[in-house]
């Protein structure tokens, strides 16, 4: 199976712009979809885009993914940061055996 | 609206059995989804423990392959959980979910519940 490495934690003023990388170790990472999810303390994961680049309804537009082929990632971009965005970010995706994987996460301080 | 809710005890005694269930609400369990678990240890990272089908198609996380039970009652609407032979470092905050046949996203979860592996 494969792993999905992600930065262990990003910072970034209000504001600003920050993305966070999401490594797929083997495999295309174009081969299977990539989510993005949010998890505050005490909180359940919420999405804020899946299959790579859709957001779903309610996501604030300051949220994007994308794919790169070249470096075999997938990046979640978050603009004009806020501290409401404070946060911990996970990448997932599956297998051709539809065994689910995630990254280990990343939090994001908005300092 | 769908909703999740996961039941079961909060404190399980090394060695002995996890048993977790998942009552799903607003939605029919037979309409074409994957069930399924992840769990999360304090202060650490989501892990997925596995999927069910409504057909009882199961799909493990290979490292937990060997101590884990999913099962789905439809007649219910809920699904089930069993991990066997527990360890402290199965400690953790258990999630139900739903996810996607194709693409794999996880688009509802439930909100957690935290199972002490102690004596």
């Amino acid at each position: 199976n494969f792993m999905l490495t992600q930065p262990h934690s990003v910072s970034e003023s209000p504001g600003k712009t920050v993305t966070i990388s999401c490594n797929r170790s083997s495999g295309y990472i174009a081969r299977n979809y990539v989510q993005w999810y949010q998890q505050r303390p005490g909180s359940p994961p919420t999405t804020v885009i899946y299959e790579d680049t859709q957001r779903p309804s309610g996501v604030s537009d300051r949220f994007s993914g994308s794919i790169d082929r070249s470096s075999n990632s997938a990046s979640l971009t978050i603009s004009g940061l806020k501290t409401e965005d404070e946060a911990d970010y996970y990448c997932q995706s599956d297998d051709d055996n539809s065994h689910v994987v995630f990254g280990g996460g990343t939090k994001l301080t908005v300092l | 609206q769908v909703q999740l809710q996961e039941s079961g005890p909060g404190l399980v005694k090394p060695s002995e059995t996890l048993s977790l269930t998942c009552v799903v609400s607003g939605f029919s369990i037979r309409s074409g989804y994957y069930w399924g678990w992840a769990r999360q240890p304090p202060g650490k990272g989501l892990e997925w423990i596995g999927s069910i089908y409504q057909s009882g198609s199961t799909y493990y996380n290979p490292t937990l392959k060997s101590r884990i039970i999913m099962s789905v009652d439809t007649s219910k609407n809920h699904f089930s959980l069993r991990l066997n032979s527990v360890t402290a470092a199965d400690t953790a905050v258990y999630y139900c979910a739903r996810r996607a046949v194709v693409g794999a996203h996880i688009n509802t979860w439930g909100q957690g519940t935290l199972v002490t592996v102690s004596s």
